[in-house]
């Protein structure tokens, strides 16, 4: 079974478009966080949500809205894509006082 | 503030030497460090991790890494390469909190030449 799943693994689509990533985790962790990750390999936390409250939020458009309708599912919704969002988008999860991260396989997107 | 450095965007080794793979972090508190890989079209997979304990780190798959505060420093090290361990390699720093934010190297790619 898998730990930390994202739907879906590949995405293409137009500019202008509003698309949504899954993440669900069935490992009974208590934060969720979306990352992006850009051509160069580099990783940056976008969100983090504890028990659905969000804790970390960093400079990110606004176009980007994450939602977690529970603490087992946390989803990414991008309004309005832009080219600059062409990246691989990465979920994870931890539990808490554990402090390790467990990713997903990815999820990459292509704005053309 | 936290922060991660690889010394080293591309490593390139022969099949049985030495990895060493470099990483110095800046903490303002004792940090909590990791050592993740990357192999191609996947996610990211826990290599191993300094929470405090013992300074020399066993990892799965033959890895470890040593936590020297003098140095600010927790390189990560394989006695002998496999062909199996071409991979991006990141290197995070983190405070140790519940629910924390991971600071992430650039990354550092090996390849493995046979």
């Amino acid at each position: 079974d898998t730990a930390v799943s994202q739907t879906p693994k590949y995405l293409v689509t137009q500019m202008g478009n509003d698309k949504s990533i899954k993440c669900e985790q069935n490992l009974g962790h208590d934060t969720m966080y979306w990352y992006k990750q850009d051509s160069k390999k580099f990783l940056k936390i976008m969100f983090s949500y504890n028990n659905k409250e969000l804790i970390i939020n960093e400079t990110v458009p606004n176009r980007f809205s994450p939602k977690s309708p529970d603490k087992a599912h946390l989803n990414l919704h991008i309004n309005s894509l832009e080219l600059g969002d062409s990246a691989v988008y990465f979920c994870a999860s931890s539990k808490n006082g554990e402090n390790i991260q467990y990713f997903g396989a990815g999820t990459r997107l292509s704005v053309l | 503030a936290q922060s991660v450095t690889q010394l080293g965007s591309h490593v390139s080794v022969s099949e049985g030497a030495l990895v060493l793979l470099r990483c110095n972090y800046s903490s303002s508190v004792p940090p909590y460090l990791f050592w993740y890989v990357q192999y191609p079209n996947q996610g990211l997979q826990l290599l191993l991790k300094y929470t405090s304990a013992a300074t020399l780190v066993k990892g799965i798959n033959g890895f470890e890494a040593e936590f020297k505060k003098s140095e600010t420093s927790f390189h990560l090290t394989k006695p002998s390469a496999h062909m199996s361990d071409a991979a991006e390699y990141f290197c995070a720093v983190s405070e140790g909190n519940t629910g924390n934010q991971f600071y992430f190297g650039t990354g550092t790619s090996l390849t493995v030449i046979p």
